[in-house]
């Protein structure tokens, strides 16, 4: 069964702190990882990797794709309270030729304190 | 619209009685995902429509669940003879589809619907 994992579950960091966020997947055939942020209601897009060892980045997060250890790290440096959020990782298997379902980790929950 | 959309965004209904969730996607995307985030759960898949097929619908919990999608842009999402366990946020999230080739293509949420069954 495909499946997702993340650590840890929740996470309580002070501004500024550098965070490291883990997703670990099992999937018969893998297209893709994506993060997402989700703050209230709707995710929203972060990254999305296929490749491995190709850091993404945008402002101060990064991600990196292990396909070898099927993992994948998102890293927030110089915290701030508005990065408080769940982080959704989600995995996308190959099924013939067209996007699919994504399967996604229950999240870790940031909290950053000011 | 800019964004994925979705009506109501929030419901509260008795036990027993039927729901009619709605998600109107971005133009032009063509595949288009119903999910749902029970409390202190991840999102969990339900259904996937490309144009206004669903080639799958292994995710629906119960045949009290069913969807359909017209003209290749709006869809609903109805549960019939709804249940306390039915509670949950209904996500709706849509992708443009690059057919050459079977590219990924980011898929984009909406702002959900809160469903509470009373």
């Amino acid at each position: 069964e495909d499946k997702v994992v993340q650590s840890p579950l929740s996470l309580v960091v002070h501004e500024g702190d550098t965070v490291t966020l883990n997703c670990s997947y099992e999937v018969t055939n893998f297209r893709s990882l994506l993060w997402y942020k989700q703050e209230k209601k709707a995710p929203t897009f972060l990254f999305m990797l296929t490749s491995s060892g190709i850091e993404k980045k945008s402002g101060r997060l990064s991600s990196i794709l292990d396909k070898k250890e099927l993992s994948s790290i998102l890293n927030i440096t110089a915290t701030q309270t508005g990065d408080s959020a769940i982080y959704l990782c989600a995995v996308e298997p190959r099924y013939g030729g067209a996007t699919n379902k994504l399967i996604f980790g229950t999240g870790t929950l940031l909290a950053v304190q000011p | 619209g800019a964004g994925v959309s979705q009506s109501p965004s929030n419901k509260v209904t008795e036990k027993g009685k039927d729901v009619e969730l709605r998600c109107d996607p971005i133009s032009g995307h063509t595949a288009l995902y119903w999910y749902r985030q029970s409390l202190g759960q991840g999102l969990e898949f339900l259904i996937y429509f490309q144009g206004n097929s669903a080639p799958d619908k292994s995710g629906l919990p119960s045949d009290r669940f069913s969807a359909e999608r017209t003209g290749g842009s709006v869809s609903t999402l109805t549960i019939q003879r709804t249940q306390q366990e039915d509670s949950a946020v209904y996500l709706c999230a849509s992708s443009l589809i690059i057919l050459a080739g079977g590219s990924t293509d980011t898929q984009y949420f909406g702002p959900g619907t809160r469903l509470t069954v009373l």
